[in-house]
Protein backbone atom coordinates (compact mmCIF):
# COMPACT_ATOMS: atom_id res chain seq x y z
CA UNK A 1 0.00 0.00 0.00
CA UNK A 2 0.88 2.95 -1.02
CA UNK A 3 1.70 5.16 2.28
CA UNK A 4 3.63 7.84 4.58
CA UNK A 5 4.51 6.54 7.55
CA UNK A 6 5.42 8.60 10.57
CA UNK A 7 6.64 7.82 13.83
CA UNK A 8 5.49 8.24 17.29
CA UNK A 9 2.09 9.05 16.85
CA UNK A 10 2.10 10.67 19.95
CA UNK A 11 4.90 12.04 22.09
CA UNK A 12 5.62 14.24 25.50
CA UNK A 13 9.09 14.95 26.44
CA UNK A 14 10.52 17.69 28.50
CA UNK A 15 11.96 20.86 27.36
CA UNK A 16 15.30 20.40 26.12
CA UNK A 17 15.46 16.80 25.60
CA UNK A 18 16.34 15.84 21.62
CA UNK A 19 14.20 14.10 19.50
CA UNK A 20 13.50 13.08 16.27
CA UNK A 21 10.38 12.31 14.18
CA UNK A 22 10.71 9.69 11.37
CA UNK A 23 8.91 9.89 8.32
CA UNK A 24 9.09 7.28 5.87
CA UNK A 25 7.56 6.84 1.74
CA UNK A 26 7.00 4.25 -0.25
CA UNK A 27 6.35 5.71 -3.51
CA UNK A 28 9.48 6.94 -4.64
CA UNK A 29 8.64 10.44 -4.58
CA UNK A 30 10.89 13.06 -5.12
CA UNK A 31 9.52 15.60 -2.40
CA UNK A 32 8.82 15.59 0.98
CA UNK A 33 7.96 17.90 3.59
CA UNK A 34 7.29 19.27 7.08
CA UNK A 35 4.36 21.11 8.31
CA UNK A 36 2.99 21.81 11.84
CA UNK A 37 -0.66 22.34 12.26
CA UNK A 38 -1.84 24.87 15.10
CA UNK A 39 -5.45 25.73 16.19
CA UNK A 40 -6.62 28.51 13.23
CA UNK A 41 -3.21 28.86 11.72
CA UNK A 42 -3.57 25.66 9.48
CA UNK A 43 -0.81 24.06 8.14
CA UNK A 44 2.51 25.85 7.89
CA UNK A 45 5.33 24.60 6.27
CA UNK A 46 8.58 23.93 8.41
CA UNK A 47 11.08 22.37 5.66
CA UNK A 48 10.85 20.83 2.68
CA UNK A 49 12.95 18.48 0.40
CA UNK A 50 13.00 18.18 -3.63
CA UNK A 51 15.37 15.28 -3.12
CA UNK A 52 18.03 13.90 -1.39
CA UNK A 53 20.62 16.14 0.24
CA UNK A 54 18.53 18.78 -1.07
CA UNK A 55 16.50 20.68 1.39
CA UNK A 56 15.22 24.33 2.37
CA UNK A 57 13.40 26.36 4.47
CA UNK A 58 9.40 26.71 4.46
CA UNK A 59 7.41 29.41 6.43
CA UNK A 60 8.48 28.22 10.37
CA UNK A 61 12.13 27.12 10.01
CA UNK A 62 13.32 28.09 13.65
CA UNK A 63 13.53 25.23 16.15
CA UNK A 64 13.71 22.53 14.04
CA UNK A 65 16.82 20.75 11.84
CA UNK A 66 15.74 17.75 8.76
CA UNK A 67 18.28 15.82 6.80
CA UNK A 68 17.52 13.88 3.24
CA UNK A 69 20.26 11.12 3.49
CA UNK A 70 18.06 8.36 1.73
CA UNK A 71 15.01 9.39 -0.60
CA UNK A 72 12.15 7.37 1.31
CA UNK A 73 13.51 8.93 4.66
CA UNK A 74 12.45 12.43 5.86
CA UNK A 75 13.25 12.99 9.54
CA UNK A 76 12.33 15.87 11.37
CA UNK A 77 14.91 16.83 14.30
CA UNK A 78 14.05 18.96 17.37
CA UNK A 79 17.45 19.71 19.07
CA UNK A 80 16.35 21.13 22.02
CA UNK A 81 12.46 21.21 22.17
CA UNK A 82 10.22 24.32 23.56
CA UNK A 83 6.77 24.54 24.61
CA UNK A 84 5.95 26.62 21.66
CA UNK A 85 6.64 23.53 19.95
CA UNK A 86 3.61 21.85 21.03
CA UNK A 87 1.46 21.03 17.98
CA UNK A 88 0.81 18.43 15.59
CA UNK A 89 3.37 17.38 13.02
CA UNK A 90 2.68 16.25 9.58
CA UNK A 91 4.84 14.86 6.71
CA UNK A 92 3.72 14.48 3.06
CA UNK A 93 5.37 13.80 -0.32
CA UNK A 94 4.65 14.13 -3.73
CA UNK A 95 6.24 13.07 -6.64
CA UNK A 96 7.57 16.55 -7.62
CA UNK A 97 7.84 19.70 -6.43
CA UNK A 98 3.98 21.33 -6.82
CA UNK A 99 2.77 18.03 -8.35
CA UNK A 100 -0.55 16.09 -8.39
CA UNK A 101 -1.33 13.68 -5.28
CA UNK A 102 0.01 15.51 -2.59
CA UNK A 103 -0.32 12.40 0.41
CA UNK A 104 0.12 12.89 4.08
CA UNK A 105 0.91 10.78 6.92
CA UNK A 106 -1.03 10.03 9.78
CA UNK A 107 0.56 12.68 11.90
CA UNK A 108 2.47 12.92 14.96
CA UNK A 109 0.56 14.99 18.34
CA UNK A 110 3.57 16.13 20.27
CA UNK A 111 3.55 17.71 23.53
CA UNK A 112 6.79 19.72 25.21
CA UNK A 113 6.22 20.09 28.81
CA UNK B 1 4.58 35.13 -0.10
CA UNK B 2 1.33 33.78 -1.70
CA UNK B 3 -1.88 34.00 0.57
CA UNK B 4 -4.68 31.81 0.70
CA UNK B 5 -7.86 32.16 2.04
CA UNK B 6 -11.07 30.53 2.97
CA UNK B 7 -14.70 31.36 3.64
CA UNK B 8 -16.62 30.43 5.80
CA UNK B 9 -14.17 29.57 8.41
CA UNK B 10 -17.59 27.61 9.90
CA UNK B 11 -20.11 26.16 8.60
CA UNK B 12 -22.87 23.37 10.55
CA UNK B 13 -24.85 22.32 8.42
CA UNK B 14 -28.16 19.79 8.96
CA UNK B 15 -27.71 16.26 7.19
CA UNK B 16 -28.66 16.19 3.53
CA UNK B 17 -27.88 20.15 3.47
CA UNK B 18 -25.62 21.19 0.11
CA UNK B 19 -22.71 23.59 0.85
CA UNK B 20 -20.04 25.56 -0.83
CA UNK B 21 -16.56 26.07 0.56
CA UNK B 22 -14.29 28.62 -1.21
CA UNK B 23 -10.90 29.34 -1.53
CA UNK B 24 -9.22 32.40 -3.25
CA UNK B 25 -5.28 32.93 -3.60
CA UNK B 26 -3.21 36.25 -4.14
CA UNK B 27 -1.64 34.76 -6.54
CA UNK B 28 -1.86 32.21 -9.63
CA UNK B 29 -1.37 28.80 -8.94
CA UNK B 30 -0.99 25.79 -10.63
CA UNK B 31 -1.81 22.78 -8.91
CA UNK B 32 -4.55 23.72 -6.33
CA UNK B 33 -5.57 20.68 -4.20
CA UNK B 34 -8.90 20.19 -1.54
CA UNK B 35 -7.94 18.07 1.70
CA UNK B 36 -10.56 16.82 4.29
CA UNK B 37 -8.98 16.39 7.71
CA UNK B 38 -11.76 13.59 9.54
CA UNK B 39 -12.17 14.19 12.62
CA UNK B 40 -9.59 11.90 14.04
CA UNK B 41 -6.48 14.11 12.63
CA UNK B 42 -5.83 11.99 9.24
CA UNK B 43 -5.92 14.59 6.27
CA UNK B 44 -6.92 13.09 2.73
CA UNK B 45 -6.32 14.86 -0.55
CA UNK B 46 -9.50 15.00 -2.43
CA UNK B 47 -8.77 16.67 -5.82
CA UNK B 48 -6.31 17.92 -7.85
CA UNK B 49 -7.63 21.03 -9.71
CA UNK B 50 -5.64 23.15 -11.08
CA UNK B 51 -8.75 24.39 -13.40
CA UNK B 52 -12.17 23.26 -14.43
CA UNK B 53 -14.32 21.19 -12.80
CA UNK B 54 -13.95 17.43 -11.27
CA UNK B 55 -16.79 15.40 -9.62
CA UNK B 56 -16.26 12.40 -7.34
CA UNK B 57 -19.44 11.18 -5.79
CA UNK B 58 -21.46 13.96 -3.86
CA UNK B 59 -18.41 16.22 -4.07
CA UNK B 60 -17.52 18.51 -6.93
CA UNK B 61 -14.75 20.86 -6.85
CA UNK B 62 -14.40 23.83 -9.46
CA UNK B 63 -11.12 26.28 -10.08
CA UNK B 64 -11.57 29.44 -11.83
CA UNK B 65 -7.45 29.92 -12.00
CA UNK B 66 -7.59 33.39 -13.96
CA UNK B 67 -9.81 34.82 -11.45
CA UNK B 68 -7.41 32.60 -8.17
CA UNK B 69 -10.52 31.02 -6.30
CA UNK B 70 -11.64 27.64 -6.13
CA UNK B 71 -14.76 26.23 -4.94
CA UNK B 72 -15.97 23.04 -3.21
CA UNK B 73 -19.01 21.61 -3.34
CA UNK B 74 -20.50 19.27 -0.84
CA UNK B 75 -24.25 17.91 -1.99
CA UNK B 76 -26.67 16.21 0.50
CA UNK B 77 -24.04 16.38 3.13
CA UNK B 78 -23.59 13.28 6.27
CA UNK B 79 -22.23 13.21 9.25
CA UNK B 80 -19.48 11.93 7.78
CA UNK B 81 -18.36 15.00 5.84
CA UNK B 82 -17.63 16.93 9.48
CA UNK B 83 -14.32 17.96 9.70
CA UNK B 84 -11.87 20.30 8.44
CA UNK B 85 -11.33 21.48 4.81
CA UNK B 86 -8.71 22.85 3.34
CA UNK B 87 -7.24 24.32 -0.59
CA UNK B 88 -3.35 24.32 -0.78
CA UNK B 89 -1.44 25.29 -3.74
CA UNK B 90 1.91 26.90 -5.09
CA UNK B 91 5.04 25.01 -5.64
CA UNK B 92 5.50 24.31 -1.84
CA UNK B 93 1.60 24.01 -1.03
CA UNK B 94 0.76 27.10 0.69
CA UNK B 95 -2.36 26.26 2.96
CA UNK B 96 -5.31 28.48 3.94
CA UNK B 97 -6.41 27.92 7.48
CA UNK B 98 -9.27 25.86 6.52
CA UNK B 99 -13.32 25.67 6.68
CA UNK B 100 -14.47 23.56 9.92
CA UNK B 101 -17.67 21.51 8.93
CA UNK B 102 -20.46 20.17 11.20
CA UNK B 103 -22.88 17.90 9.84
CA UNK B 104 -25.51 17.17 12.26
CA UNK B 105 -27.94 14.57 12.19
Amino acid sequence: EAQVTQNPRYLITVTGKKLTVTCSQNMNHEYMSWYRQDPGLGLRQIYYSMNVEVTDKGDVPEGYKVSRKEKRNFPLILESPSPNQTSLYFCASSLLRGSYGYTFGSGTRLTVV
Amino acid sequence: GIQVEQSPPDLILQEGANSTLRCNFSDSVNNLQWFHQNPWGQLINLFYIPSGTKQNGRLSATTVATERYSLLYISSSQTTDSGVYFCAGHNDMRFGAGTRLTVKP
